[in-house]
């Protein structure tokens, strides 16, 4: 199985300051098809996950532009550029290149 | 829009199943997969398995061969999942989400308690 590992667990962020969290993978997430199949999932308390970002750096639909992803092969980045208080939360890396699909032990995004 | 609406939450206890559904609307219900994930308590993510609802085929983690079945009623475009044998550490949330490679559209989740 491919392990995802998301550093930091935690990250506590001032409101309006950037905030970054990096995905790890044991495996190369590079498809045979060439596409890399990386997302990143947000977890507001109490809510079901929500896609952010897909295949590295694509915005789902609906989500603000201060959400951005990067990476590639085996690291991945996802940043915020100025946190508001709607993004306190757990996000999650996922992989969908293999299965089993692996996650992230998630981070948790909260203000100081 | 798309919605995935899940059934209630179930208390069951240990040694009996499970059956949670997973109701799809606002798009073609066979058109795409369906995965399941599980979520204990303060815990993280954990994949469960996925299911074709065009084709029925289906595939699931290794930990959960031969206690989780995946199945559908195209009729009535609703997806489920059986867990059997349930464990006091089967108490979780279960979730359904559309999407091969990328879970677009979650359910809200289905609380299951395993207590005696």
């Amino acid at each position: 199985d491919i392990v995802m590992t998301q550093t930091p667990l935690s990250s506590p962020v001032t409101l309006g300051q950037p905030a970054s969290i990096s995905c790890r993978s044991s495996q190369s997430l590079v498809h045979s098809d060439g596409n890399t199949y990386l997302s990143w999932l947000q977890q507001r308390p109490g809510q079901p996950p929500r896609l952010l970002i897909y295949k590295i750096s694509n915005r789902f639909s609906g989500v603000p532009d201060r959400f951005s992803g990067s990476g590639a092969g085996t690291d991945f980045t996802l940043k915020i550029s100025r946190v508001e208080a709607e993004d306190v939360g757990l996000y999650y890396c996922m992989q969908a290149t293999q299965f089993p699909r692996t996650f992230g032990q998630g981070t948790k995004v909260e203000i100081k | 829009q798309v919605q995935l609406v899940q059934s209630g939450a179930e208390v069951k206890k240990p040694g009996a199943s499970v059956k949670v559904s997973c109701k799809a609307s606002g798009y073609s219900f066979t058109s795409y997969d369906v995965n399941w994930v599980r979520q204990a308590t303060g815990q993280g993510l954990e994949w469960m398995g996925w299911m074709n609802p065009n084709s029925g085929n289906t595939g699931y983690a290794q930990k959960f061969q031969g206690r989780v079945t995946l199945t559908r009623n195209t009729s009535i475009s609703t997806a489920y999942m059986e867990l059997s044998s349930l464990r006091s550490d089967d108490t979780a949330v279960y979730y359904c989400a559309r999407g091969s490679r990328v879970t677009e559209h979650w359910g809200q989740g289905t609380l299951v308690t395993v207590s005696s």
